[in-house]
């Protein structure tokens, strides 16, 4: 069953701006991922945060995450042209991840 | 560049055909998996070898088969395939999978597949 699901779908925002984007899953989890996809290609590792951690920083990019709520958002601030792709969250249980079906950013110039 | 190479980046293929997707880690990591991209559906994972053991087969179709001859390499078979199947088939690799997903996953690029 699908256990990440984004939130929203797709995000539209001029540059400069923060954009921020939601992720909720269903069951209990060890970690959970952000990974980000550039049209048709790979998926890029961004960051992850492990279930006993609250908040997580790399960069412009910030990760919450709230067990109890099931939830984690990922905020990307002063974002850029370059920042456009889509951005999946993947949460950690048994030796595999679950992917969501992915929020498109795109950031207008 | 990620340390993970797939070949080809784009296949066209017959129902009938037999073809072979390749996909090479350099990273030194000892699993590997497989994923299917279809349009507006989530990732979805469809085998996982672990030091060249298959340890997970999210029930695929035998039409697909994959083959892992050591942990740097990883193949997808493919034969008798439908239109349903075309799709972004992405290789990853990490370092185990014995920590409860725990290891960040590295992606190649994709296999773009379309099978007329």
């Amino acid at each position: 069953s699908q256990q990440g699901e984004e939130d929203p779908q797709a995000l539209s925002i001029q540059e400069g701006e923060n954009a921020t984007m939601n992720c909720s899953y269903k069951t209990s989890i060890n970690n959970l991922q952000w990974y980000r996809q550039n049209s048709g290609r790979g998926l890029v590792h961004l960051i992850l945060i492990r279930s006993n951690e609250r908040e997580k920083h790399s960069g412009r990019l910030r990760v919450t995450l709230d067990t109890s709520k099931k939830s984690s958002s990922l905020l990307i601030t002063a974002s850029r042209a370059a920042d456009t792709a889509s951005y999946f969250c993947a949460t950690g249980g048994t030796y595999k991840y679950i992917f969501g079906t992915g929020t498109r950013l795109k950031v207008l110039a | 560049e990620t340390g993970v190479t797939q070949t080809p980046r784009h296949l066209v293929m017959g129902m009938t055909n037999k073809k072979s997707l390749k996909c090479e880690q350099h990273l030194g990591h000892n699993a590997m998996y497989w994923y299917k991209q279809s349009a507006k559906k989530p990732l979805e994972l469809m085998f996982v070898y672990n030091f060249k053991e298959q340890t997970e087969n999210n029930s695929v179709p035998s039409r697909f088969s994959p083959e892992c001859p050591n942990s740097s390499h990883l193949f997808l078979h493919l034969h008798t395939l439908q239109p349903e199947d075309s799709a972004l088939y992405l290789c990853a690799s990490s370092q185990a999978t014995g920590l409860a997903g725990q290891e960040t996953q590295y992606f190649g690029p994709g296999t773009r597949l379309l099978v007329l």
